[in-house]
């Protein structure tokens, strides 16, 4: 199994502004994956975090919007930049090792 | 036409009812199938794999259909504790080696006491 924490848990933010959240796993993992879950809708993958390169994104998905960071093989950063309310959705750090590990989610609510 | 398709339910059974969920997938080359489970305002977690011989885990059956690309799971016996988002999940490989795993809008079940 893999252990996964995300922080914050939640956060309401202002239009404009960026928050950036952090996963962290309790072993090293090649690839690391963020996750967007909007109200009512299917998972769907923002982008690829690989460490010592940059990540990769789905379609639909900017580096400009969403960056990541890898530090190193246990953790990970997104950030969601310049805020609008369509941002407002849970984000999910995943990893996989035989199966698919998730995070908790951060629930972000922009206003 | 999305991916991985499911009927959103919600599915509303009495306790000990026998419940079945479909879902299909657009992509041919689709290899791998899960079940997962997702509790209100919780992280989805893998349930069942599914195999093409189909499987049991307990209360649970998964069957695939490769040639209708059709996957279906089957809960026996329902408990409260079902009560639940199943989420059908697809994975393949991309042209360029990538690993994707798509994920169906899930199914909301309500075991009712």
């Amino acid at each position: 199994s893999a252990v996964i924490s995300q922080k914050p848990s939640r956060d309401i933010c202002q239009r404009g502004t960026s928050l950036t959240i952090q996963c962290q796993v309790d072993s090293q993992v090649t690839m690391m994956f963020w996750y967007r879950q909007q109200p009512g809708q299917s998972l769907t993958l923002i982008a690829t975090a690989n460490q010592g390169s940059e990540a990769t994104y789905e379609s639909g998905f900017v580096i400009d919007k969403f960056p990541i960071s890898r530090p190193n093989l246990t953790f990970s950063t997104l950030t969601v930049s310049n805020m609008s309310p369509e941002d407002s959705s849970i984000y999910l750090c995943s990893v996989k090792r035989n199966e698919q590990f998730f995070g908790p989610g951060t629930r972000l609510t922009v206003l | 036409r999305k991916e991985v398709e499911q009927d959103p339910g919600p599915f509303n059974v009495p306790e000990g009812a026998t419940v079945a969920f479909n879902c299909t997938y657009s992509n041919s080359a689709s290899q791998s199938f899960f079940w997962y489970r997702q509790d209100c305002r919780k992280e989805p977690k893998l349930l069942m794999s599914v195999y093409s011989s189909g499987n049991e885990d307990g209360r649970f059956t998964a069957q695939l259909n490769r040639a209708s690309q059709y996957i279906s799971l089957l809960i026996r016996d329902s408990k409260l504790s079902d009560s639940a988002t199943y989420l059908c999940v697809v994975s393949y490989t991309t042209a360029s080696g990538t690993y994707k795993y798509i994920f169906g809008t899930g199914t909301r079940l309500k075991v009712l006491a």
